[in-house]
């Protein structure tokens, strides 16, 4: 089955400036790559995603980098604010199933 | 929309008992999935339905979980009997086939604790 993996666990950043998370994936027939943020008590959310035909794309503050060949894929979020401490999951589908990464705990700090 | 809706939000419960999680999916959504979150494992997939029937159930841990989906806007997650290793979040989400973006919707969450 597919394994999705992670990194960094936990990410410290100041306001304003950028945060990266990767992930990486080991079943090609992966297609379809969502990321979640996901807040206390709450249920994850999903804040970009993107497809295997497709290499990047952006969301005002947020963008995903896809590299196919390397199996691996990435979060930008630019210009840091505190509402964007959370924890963020990655996740590989193919079909219906979605594998997910082990959750990185974003800490913005004012 | 109301959301994916899930209850109880909270359950606590002895060892040994018979645990039943609910769920109402989004209206017109036909796959169902649940999930359980611990910081173990992080977020694993045990089920998941398409038009009320089990897809897969190869998540499902042991023969103590048990999933029912008798309608489109009903499902349940029964463990019986309970046990404190079973102590984790538990989020059920919903998807309809076709969407652009295969965005699964997920529940806030059962927080089950197994004394």
């Amino acid at each position: 089955g597919e394994n999705v993996e992670q990194h960094p666990s936990t990410l410290s950043v100041q306001e304003g400036d950028s945060a990266v998370i990767k992930c990486t994936y080991s079943d090609s027939a992966s297609n379809y790559f969502p990321w979640y943020k996901q807040e206390l008590g709450k249920g994850p959310q999903l804040i970009i995603d993107i497809r295997s035909n497709v290499g990047e794309k952006k969301d005002q503050r947020i963008a995903v980098t896809l590299n196919k060949t390397a199996k691996h894929f990435s979060l930008h979020i630019t210009e840091t604010q505190p509402e964007d401490s959370a924890v963020y999951f990655c996740a590989a589908s193919t079909f219906n199933k979605f594998y997910f990464g082990s959750g990185t705990k974003l800490n913005v700090k004012p | 929309d109301a959301g994916v809706i899930q209850s109880p939000r909270h359950e606590v419960t002895e060892m040994g008992q018979e645990v039943t999680l609910r769920c109402k999916p989004i209206s017109g959504h036909d796959y169902l999935f649940w999930y359980r979150q611990t910081m173990m494992r992080g977020l694993e997939l045990l089920i998941y339905f398409n038009n009320n029937v089990p897809i897969d159930d190869s998540g499902m841990p042991e023969d103590r979980f048990s999933a029912k989906m008798p309608n489109a806007s009903f499902s349940t997650l029964k463990i019986q009997p309970s046990e404190p290793r079973d102590s984790a979040v538990y989020f059920c989400a919903s998807t309809e086939r076709g969407r652009a973006k295969n965005e699964q919707f997920f529940g806030p969450g059962t927080r089950l604790t197994v004394l």
